[in-house]
C-alpha cells in the first residue's frame, strides 16, 4: 500500500504570493492533519479534516486555509506569503477519526524570499 | 492548552549502549495517547512507539521502551543497543483522546540524538 503523498517536495515563492500544497493520504483513510514545522516555533497543528469537513484548527492566521475532497485527498493554501511562512509544512493521514495511528509524508520544503 | 517539554536539546550515546530521552507533559485530561515519533534527516516522521495512558503497563517496542508514569505527567523513552541507523531528531507528542481533539498532535521540541560508533 502506498504511504502518504506530498506535492510538491520543494517550492520556492517570494512574499505576498499564494501557495497551495497537495497531500493524498494512504488509500481507505478519511482523516488528514497538517503540521507546520520551523526551526523556532517547532512542529505546530494547522487543522484536520475527516470526511470533508475541517474538525479542528490551530492558532494560525486566516491565510492558512485548507480543505479535503471526496476522495480525502486534502490542500491547504497561503495567500499573501511571508518570510516566517518559510517551513517544512508535514501532511498526515489516518483510517479514522479517534485513535488510530497517523501516518505522516515526507513534507513540503516551503521557502518564501 | 496541552503542553509537551523536552528538556534534553541534544543527547549522545556510544553504539550498542542504553539512552533515555525525557518528555513531561501537562495536561488536565484524564485519557489521552502519548507518542514518541523519530525524525532522521529525510525528515520522514516515523512513529517509533505510542502508549494510551488508561494502560498501566508500559509499551514496548523491540530496543524501544516507554516509562510511563501518569501521576508524574512523565513520558521518557529508552533505546537499548543503540544502533547507528536510530540516530535522528526525537519528538515527544500527547494527542487527546476525545471526539474534538482526536487528531491533533501537541509535539515536544525534540532532543537530537547521535550515536557514536
Amino acid at each position: 500500500k502506498a504511504g502518504v503523498t506530498q506535492t510538491p517536495r520543494y517550492l520556492i515563492k517570494t512574499r505576498g504570493q499564494q501557495v497551495t500544497l497537495s497531500c493524498s493520504p494512504i488509500s481507505g483513510h478519511r482523516s488528514v492533519s497538517w503540521y507546520q514545522q520551523t526551526p523556532g516555533q517547532g512542529l505546530q497543528f494547522l487543522f484536520e479534516y475527516f470526511s470533508e469537513t475541517q474538525r479542528n484548527k490551530g492558532n494560525f492566521p486566516g491565510r492558512f486555509s485548507g480543505r479535503q475532497f471526496s476522495n480525502s485527498r486534502s490542500e491547504m493554501n497561503v495567500s499573501t506569503l511571508e518570510l516566517g511562512d518559510s517551513a517544512l509544512y508535514l501532511c498526515a493521514s489516518s483510517p479514522r477519526f479517534v485513535g488510530d495511528e497517523q501516518f505522516f509524508g515526507p513534507g513540503t520544503r516551503l521557502t518564501v524570499l | 492548552a496541552q503542553t509537551v517539554t523536552q528538556s534534553q536539546p541534544e543527547m549522545s550515546v556510544q553504539e550498542a549502549e542504553t539512552v533515555t530521552l525525557s518528555c513531561t507533559y501537562d495536561t488536565s485530561e484524564s485519557d489521552y495517547y502519548l507518542f514518541w515519533y523519530k525524525q532522521p534527516p529525510s525528515r520522514q516522521m516515523i512513529l517509533v512507539i505510542r502508549q494510551e495512558a488508561y494502560k498501566q503497563q508500559n509499551a514496548t517496542e523491540n530496543r524501544f521502551s516507554v516509562n510511563f508514569q501518569k501521576a508524574a505527567k512523565s513520558f521518557s523513552l529508552k533505546i537499548s543497543d543503540s544502533q547507528l541507523g536510530d540516530a535522528a531528531m526525537y519528538f515527544c507528542a500527547y494527542r487527546s483522546a476525545i471526539f474534538q481533539g482526536a487528531q491533533k498532535l501537541v509535539f515536544g521540541q525534540g532532543t537530537r540524538l547521535t550515536i557514536n560508533p
